[in-house]
């Protein structure tokens, strides 16, 4: 079974700018996460959606925003990036709300 | 509302050395434990949970943790390393309030190996 799947892996993007990450979730699972490490501020959770509904939000502001489709795939966007946007960004999905499984990540960096 | 303390941000073992990574949580409720372990450049990789039962649980790669409720502890075990365990591990506490999508982590304990 594949794991979860995050592109793209690597982006570079401006101050000002947004960006859009995307996450194919291991199949079968309905729930998905999103979180963010940074160095200064390590694991993070952003946001979790399952059937297309968000159900829990960290305390990040407006400008992060994610969504889920019908077949479970999820993105997140970050819009007006600031350098302190740069950061791992994880995604990862669970089965049955109990053990969550994460992808590899997104590099994002900000210049 | 939850929290993760791992006090060792850096522990050094010998080769075929036991290790003991320290774990230590805050949660009103029942804990869900989780541990992770996240290689340079990539995502994390679960390790073992507990929810409940036994509080000796065993996981991947030779790892078992002890859940102590009297401690608030969750410590990472094994009893000889290998060079390929250098790493970065996380341990985490689940909100059941939902299920356990939202964890929260401690800021993580960088494992090196030496020869």
């Amino acid at each position: 079974k594949a794991g979860v799947t995050q592109t793209p892996r690597y982006l570079i993007k401006t101050r000002g700018q947004q960006v859009t990450l995307s996450c194919s979730p291991i199949s079968g699972h309905r729930s998905v996460s999103w979180y963010q490490q940074t160095p200064g501020q390590g694991l993070q959770f952003l946001f979790e959606y399952f059937s297309e509904t968000q159900r829990n939000k960290g305390n990040f502001p407006g400008r992060f925003s994610g969504r889920q489709f019908s077949n479970s795939r999820s993105e997140m966007n970050v819009s007006t990036l600031e350098l302190g946007d740069s950061a791992l960004y994880l995604c990862a999905s669970s089965p049955d709300g109990n053990t969550i499984y994460f992808g590899e990540g997104s590099w994002l960096t900000v210049v | 509302a939850q929290s993760v303390t791992q006090p060792d941000i850096h522990i050094t073992v010998s080769e075929g050395a036991s290790l003991e990574l320290r774990c230590n949580y805050s949660y009103g409720a029942t804990p869900y434990l989780f541990w992770y372990v996240q290689s340079p450049g990539q995502g994390l990789q679960l390790l073992l949970k507990y929810f409940s039962g036994d509080t000796l649980v065993q996981g991947i790669k030779g790892f078992e943790a002890e859940f102590k409720r009297s401690q608030s502890s969750f410590n990472l075990r094994k009893p000889s390393v290998h060079w390929s365990d250098a790493a970065e591990y996380f341990c985490a506490v689940g909100a059941s309030e939902f299920g356990n999508e939202k964890l929260t982590f401690g800021t993580g304990t960088r494992l090196t190996i030496i020869p």
